[in-house]
């Protein structure tokens, strides 16, 4: 049973690009959620999809957004890069929205 | 504003003793809680979770759950070496949305 995995494992990127990340969901859940990570904090939430659509948001400007398939899995895009987006970008996914799995994540630095 | 408060540590305890981990949180109306552990440089990992009142036993960890007092804990019994990682509370509100601690350093001394 395949459990939640991220692409790409790493990216650098230079301010003002525009960047996507992907998650597929661990097998049988139909919830994803996305979460930004700087060093030494705890994780951030920036949106939640669920039926392909956007349920929750959290404090992140519009540059983030995100999208949801129909086979679950899901894209992060991050537009007009700024150096402060270098984190760990990590995917969760859950059944309605319940225990959360994490994937491996993706390390983005932006030079 | 809703917060949940972990001491950031980092906490030392002898390998074989039990760790003790504290988390407090501000949304009264919280019904889910979880434990994650994450390594340096990883993911985090999700080691218990928690829903009604009282102690939940999963192996050498058990979780605490005090609503009244808007407090969960996290006890390691028989400490391990590899059990040396950040230990990070989080707290689900009502619209599915982790609230998230920033973590306690754990060592374990061998």
């Amino acid at each position: 049973d395949a459990g939640v995995t991220q692409s790409p494992t790493h990216l650098i990127k230079t301010r003002g690009q525009q960047v996507t990340l992907r998650c597929s969901p661990k097998s049988g859940h139909d919830t994803v959620s996305w979460y930004q990570q700087a060093l030494g904090q705890g994780p951030q939430f920036i949106f939640q999809y669920y039926e392909e659509e956007e349920r929750q948001r959290g404090n992140f400007p519009d540059r983030f957004s995100g999208h949801q398939f129909p086979n679950y899995s899901s894209e992060l895009n991050v537009n007009a890069l700024l150096l402060g987006d270098s984190a760990l970008y990590l995917c969760a996914s859950s059944l309605s929205g319940n225990e959360q799995y994490f994937g491996p994540g993706t390390r983005l630095t932006v030079t | 504003q809703k917060e949940v408060e972990q001491n950031s540590g980092p906490l030392s305890v002898p390998e074989g003793a039990i760790a003790s981990l504290n988390c407090t949180y501000s949304d009264r109306g919280s019904q889910s809680f979880f434990w994650y552990r994450q390594y340096s440089g990883k993911s985090p990992e999700l080691i218990m979770f928690i829903y009604s009142n009282g102690d939940k036993e999963d192996g050498r960890f058990t979780a605490q759950l005090n609503k009244a007092s808007q407090y969960v804990s996290l006890l390691i019994r028989d400490s391990q070496p590899s059990d040396s990682a950040t230990y990070l509370c989080a707290v689900q509100d009502s619209n599915y949305q982790l609230i998230w601690g920033a973590g306690t350093k754990l060592i374990i001394k061998p």
